[in-house]
């Protein structure tokens, strides 16, 4: 139990353009989901908190108009880096939180050309 | 401040050399303790939730127990499959989730 998923795990794209990166749970309602993004050999750095059907809240220093965060439904939320610039590669994951636990999808490797 | 602070950074061990990871904290409210495993390229696999000072919970050859301080993750008879990057997270306050920097783990056949 406690599956969650991410797609796509891999994307390659041209600076400039916006990426969408879609985090499921697949056998749970997830009320809150968490999004990180990792760099090498580093460990997780979240990005910001969604509930499902309000704002997502952000950490400090992490541009609200550049990760677009939505969570339409209690199993869906979706990230969307804008105007993608190389220095936006990472290694991006989400989580979903299942009584107090969260609950890792398997990660977006994130290549921006 | 609220901090997670995991001890060592890296760890060898051969093959059914016994040991213990450390994850050490100080928040205020705690409301969980997590473990955590992660595999290079791959998001973080749940291991253990302790909610409590003086439980423990164990799975194959993982054992983990909570002080008030302190967490541990022994690891018995080590295989290299258990060979990864062990994350302790700590939940606090107003859903407020901390995550340790890891320890490495590399077991040798």
């Amino acid at each position: 139990g406690a599956v969650v998923s991410q797609h796509p795990s891999r994307v390659i794209c041209k600076s400039g353009t916006s990426v969408k990166i879609e985090c499921r749970s697949l056998d749970f309602q997830a009320t809150t989901m968490f999004w990180y993004r990792q760099f090498p050999k580093q460990s997780l750095m979240l990005m910001a908190t969604s509930n499902e059907g309000s704002k997502a809240t952000y950490e400090q220093g992490v541009e609200k108009d550049k990760f677009l965060i939505n969570h339409a439904s209690l199993t869906l939320s979706t990230l969307t880096v804008t105007s993608a610039h190389p220095e936006d590669s990472s290694f991006y994951i989400c989580s979903g939180s299942s009584e107090q636990t969260q609950y890792f999808g398997p990660g977006t490797r994130l290549l921006v050309l | 401040e609220d901090q997670v602070t995991q001890s060592p950074e890296a760890l060898r061990l051969q093959e059914g050399e016994s040991s213990s990871l450390n994850c050490s904290y100080t928040v205020s409210g705690l409301r969980g303790l997590f473990w955590y495993r992660q595999d290079p390229g791959k998001g973080p696999e749940f291991l253990f939730t302790l909610y409590s000072a003086g439980e423990e919970k164990e799975k194959e050859r993982l054992k983990a127990t909570l002080t008030k301080k302190e967490s541990f993750l022994h690891i018995t008879a080590p295989k290299p499959e258990d060979s990864a990057t062990y994350l302790c997270a700590v939940q606090a306050d107003f859903n407020k989730f901390y995550f340790g920097s890891g320890t490495k783990l590399n077991v040798k056949p």
